[in-house]
């Protein structure tokens, strides 16, 4: 099975932009879960979807966003960039999100904001 | 909420020779489960082993075994034989089962493998 991919690899965005983020999990895995990864806050929950449906929300503000597609493709959208939102971003899929399955992640999505 | 602290930012060992990683953690649930992830520098994060709470056995995985001490709330994770691509970013992790895919992460430990 392919693994789990994220495009694109690497971004560079200017304050004030927005951008998308996409990630294709595993065939077959309905969970798609996204973290924050940056130097100083370590890695970070930012949200889970899990049929289409946001199930669980990490503390961020709004201008983090997502979805998930019928094909279980998950997309994440930060508005407003800040200098602050400049991390690597990984995002994770499993069969249906329950605690004790493995999560598989993806290479990442690196943005640099400037 | 649930907290992971790896006190150990850096680590190092000699090829061949046996490295632990410490990691404690913090919850008030009693179902949950534990795991290490490990990050080279490409950046993949990649299972190498995890541990059910309720399992007073430690888990192994060819050279990779955990020590699991539920009541002291420490998870541990013994390398032997260290090699050269064990070098990377290790990261532990917590889930329970009421934050479902929703894992907490401890700072991680760096570890350098010397030849």
């Amino acid at each position: 099975k392919a693994g789990v991919t994220q495009t694109p690899r690497y971004l560079i965005k200017t304050r004030g932009q927005q951008v998308t983020l996409s990630c294709s999990p595993i065939s077959g895995h309905r969970s798609v879960s996204w973290y924050q990864q940056t130097p100083g806050q370590g890695l970070q929950f930012l949200f889970e979807y899990f049929s289409e449906t946001q199930r669980n929300k990490g503390n961020f503000p709004g201008r983090f966003s997502g979805r998930q597609f019928s094909n279980s493709r998950s997309e994440m959208n930060v508005s407003t960039l800040e200098l602050g939102d400049s991390a690597l971003y990984l995002c994770a899929s499993s069969l249906t999100g329950l605690a004790q399955e493995t999560q598989y992640f993806g290479p990442g999505t690196r943005l640099l904001v400037l | 909420a649930q907290t992971v602290t790896q006190s150990q930012p850096e680590m190092s060992v000699q090829e061949a020779e046996t490295v632990t990683l410490s990691c404690t953690y913090d919850t008030s649930e009693s179902d949950y489960y534990l795991f290490w992830y490990k990050q080279p520098p490409s950046r993949q994060m990649i299972l190498v082993i995890r541990q059910e709470a309720y399992k007073q056995q430690n888990a192994t995985e060819n050279r990779f075994s955990v020590n699991f001490q539920k009541a002291a709330k420490s998870f541990s994770l013994k390398i032997s034989d260290s090699q050269l691509g064990d070098a990377a970013m290790y990261f532990c992790a917590l889930g329970t089962w009421t934050s479902g895919s929703r894992l907490t992460f401890g700072e991680g430990t760096q570890l350098t493998v010397n030849p």
